[in-house]
């Protein structure tokens, strides 16, 4: 299974962009690169996910280098509220057709005032 | 709603006690997950079931179990067998097939072994 490598933690002020980065260089072709985030004691949510081609959805912005080694997610203009670890991860599709997803330690984004 | 619903929320138990975490979902997902997770650490696999009636060892299968007999549960047992069994459960549920296999997580299930 590929694995991701994240920053432990990052500052980012009020109303600035937060650019969280990731590697996973030992991705492969039909691996998909997911972000969640995971706000104190809950459950993680969903953000946004990509395989070859940048994307964007109302929440944030998933950049993919060429090489597919990796990514960088983007908050645009980071609140409060978007204090929380952020996980970067790979899905492996198995032969089952199903999906393995496993967490590394993430990055705990703090966004200061 | 749809959704995934963990109970209980809180759970105390004495050491040498079995103890079964409940997970239903009802949004039609083939595939269900158990993750546990430690104090500022990230999310490790338990248990996953991609069908009824399968399910596969994750990363730290050993003083857990599980079954899968209707598609909207996917209950865990923590067993005498674990030794730390102190953390918090979360459950997760996705399409099996599909482009996205995105994860839906419960509000998870925080286990204290006293």
């Amino acid at each position: 299974d590929a694995k991701t490598t994240q920053p432990p933690s990052m500052d980012c002020a009020e109303g600035r962009a937060a650019n969280l980065p990731c590697n996973h260089s030992t991705i492969s072709g039909n691996e998909y690169v997911y972000w969640y985030r995971q706000i104190h004691s809950q459950g993680p949510q969903y953000i946004i996910h990509g395989l070859k081609n940048n994307e964007t959805n109302e929440m944030a912005s998933l950049i993919i280098t060429e090489d597919r080694k990796s990514s960088t997610l983007i908050l645009p203009h980071a609140t409060l509220r978007d204090t929380a670890v952020y996980y970067c991860i790979v899905r492996v599709r198995e032969d089952t057709g199903g999906f393995k997803t496993i967490f590394g330690a993430g990055t705990r984004l703090f966004v200061k005032a | 709603d749809g959704g995934i619903t963990q109970s209980p929320k809180y759970l105390f138990r004495k050491e040498g006690q079995n103890v079964t975490l409940s997970c239903e979902q009802n949004l039609n997902h083939d595939a269900m997950y158990w993750y546990r997770q430690d104090p500022g650490q990230g999310l490790r696999l338990i248990y996953y079931s991609q069908i009824v009636n399968d399910f596969q060892k994750g990363d730290i299968a050993e003083g857990y179990s599980v079954s899968r007999e209707k598609k909207e549960s996917f209950p865990l047992t923590v067993t005498s067998a674990q030794k730390n069994p102190t953390a918090f459960y979360l459950c997760a549920s996705s399409p099996r097939t599909g482009r996205t296999g995105e994860l839906f997580f419960g509000e998870g299930s925080r286990l204290t072994v006293l």
